[in-house]
């Protein structure tokens, strides 16, 4: 079981480029997150996947992109990166209820210049 | 808005000492709180989980409790070991399983 993984760990983009952060879960758990965490903001939601085929905004949204590809995977894209988007970035997942904890990635640092 | 304060920011203690980090929170519509430690560079860890209608949940060397009416949270480590250092997060989950995090307090045990 790895739990929840995310690619890359880390990337630099310069301002006005694209990507993807992929993240996957192997827990057959129906919602997923999306978090960026900044110094000083703390753990911030961008978007969210409740179950397969819904996704919903969180606090932080302008600027991202989300996929809900299948049950395991949730991307989240940046179509034209800002140096504001600098952050590290957390997938989260849990098997659905609000009683249930969230299981974090790794984390994906990204820097835009 | 529900908004999550943790304090203090920063603690240090020597080791072997019993510690207590505290977490407030602004609304008690909440469905649990959860307690998770992150190391620098890396993700979090999930320690407790409490729900809404426990009061406290105990693993190992830890014991979170809460008081929702009050909203409050505290999360005690005893005999606190260098290994302990790190960040440590509360978060209360709202509808839709959403989470709004604390800030954190940085934990330094010395040796």
């Amino acid at each position: 079981n790895a739990g929840v993984t995310q690619t890359p760990k880390f990337q630099v983009l310069k301002t006005g480029q694209s990507m993807t952060l992929q993240c996957a879960q192997d827990m057959n758990h129906n919602s997923m997150y999306w978090y960026r965490q900044d110094p000083g903001m703390g753990l911030r939601l961008i978007y969210y996947s409740a179950s397969e085929g819904t996704t919903d905004k969180g606090e932080v949204p302008n600027g991202y992109n989300v996929s809900r590809l299948n049950k395991r995977e949730f991307s989240l894209r940046l179509e034209s990166a800002a140096p504001s988007q600098t952050s590290v970035y957390f997938c989260a997942s849990t098997i659905r209820s609000s009683y249930n904890e969230q299981f974090f990635g790794p984390g994906t640092r990204l820097t835009v210049l | 808005k529900q908004e999550v304060t943790q304090i203090p920011a920063a603690l240090s203690v020597p080791e072997g000492e019993n510690l207590v980090l505290n977490c407030s929170f602004t609304d008690s519509a909440i469905y649990n709180l959860q307690w998770f430690r992150q190391d620098p560079g890396k993700g979090l860890t999930s320690l407790l989980l409490i729900q809404s209608s426990q009061r406290e949940q105990t693993s190992g060397r830890l014991n979170a409790s809460l008081d929702k009416s009050s909203g409050r949270s505290t999360l005690y480590i005893a005999a606190s070991q260098p290994g302990d250092s790190a960040t440590y997060l509360c978060a209360v989950s709202l509808r839709a399983q959403k989470l709004v995090f604390g800030q954190g307090t940085r934990l330094t045990i010395n040796p």
